[in-house]
């Protein structure tokens, strides 16, 4: 079955330590996203990709970075400049522009320690 | 202007009720409106969605009504269920556009 896999669930992380969030999509869709949810929140774009080698910042990409080597895969990177990095965090693809769905992740949930 | 305004905030409903959610927009350059469904500790799921050339789109128990001279649209849950509890998020999106719009999130709690 298609889909797309973020990993892992749950990460812990001591303040000043960058860290890498996984997602893998097997829907050969060209887009790719990253979002920031916090508690009882709505979505915050933080990067996302129309195809491969190329990105562009999203409403709050300041403290993260993303890399599109693969069409299959979007990991991020939430680095030390991140002030507040505790949140769920979650991958999406959509298979094109404007008028398809996305297929979310199931999230990680990140805490700094 | 890429404003998606989304009420209310949490919603309870009884149990074979029906669920309202209402969502704005002002960009008239959107021509995409899909619903997710999120539960606790997971990813949205694509519920259901409507392009602006109809008016209302029906799946199962959900439907979408959508009005483009008042731009706005809702969705209506009918006989509403203990298991459709869960945060509900209108969004909206143009033809040529990659970023979606995400409207706040309505919480509903559907009581048995």
């Amino acid at each position: 079955d298609g889909g797309i896999t973020q990993s892992p669930k749950y990460l812990f992380r001591k303040e000043g330590q960058n860290v890498t969030l996984s997602c893998e999509q097997n829907l050969n869709h060209d887009a790719m996203y990253w979002y920031r949810q916090d508690p009882g929140q709505g979505l915050r774009l933080i990067y996302y990709s129309q195809i491969v080698n190329d990105f562009q910042k999203g409403d709050i990409a300041e403290g993260y970075s993303v890399s599109r080597e693969k069409k299959e895969s979007f990991p991020l990177t939430v680095t030390s400049a991140q002030k507040n990095p505790t949140a769920f965090y979650l991958c999406a693809s959509r298979r094109g522009a404007g008028v398809y769905g996305y297929t979310f992740g199931s999230g990680t949930r990140l805490t700094v320690v | 202007q890429q404003q998606v305004k989304q009420s209310p905030q949490s919603l309870i409903v009884q149990k074979g009720g029906i669920s309202i959610i209402n969502c704005a927009y002002e960009n008239t350059a959107f021509d995409y409106f899909p619903w997710y469904q999120q539960f606790p500790g997971k990813g949205p799921a694509l519920l259901i969605a409507i392009r602006p050339d109809v008016s209302e789109k029906k799946e199962g128990r959900f439907t979408i009504s959508f009005n483009k001279s008042a731009k706005q649209f809702s969705l209506h849950i009918m006989d509403s269920q203990p298991g459709d509890s869960a945060t509900y998020f209108c969004a909206a999106s143009s033809a040529g556009g990659f970023k979606t719009i995400f409207g706040a999130g309505t919480r509903l709690f559907v009581k048995a």
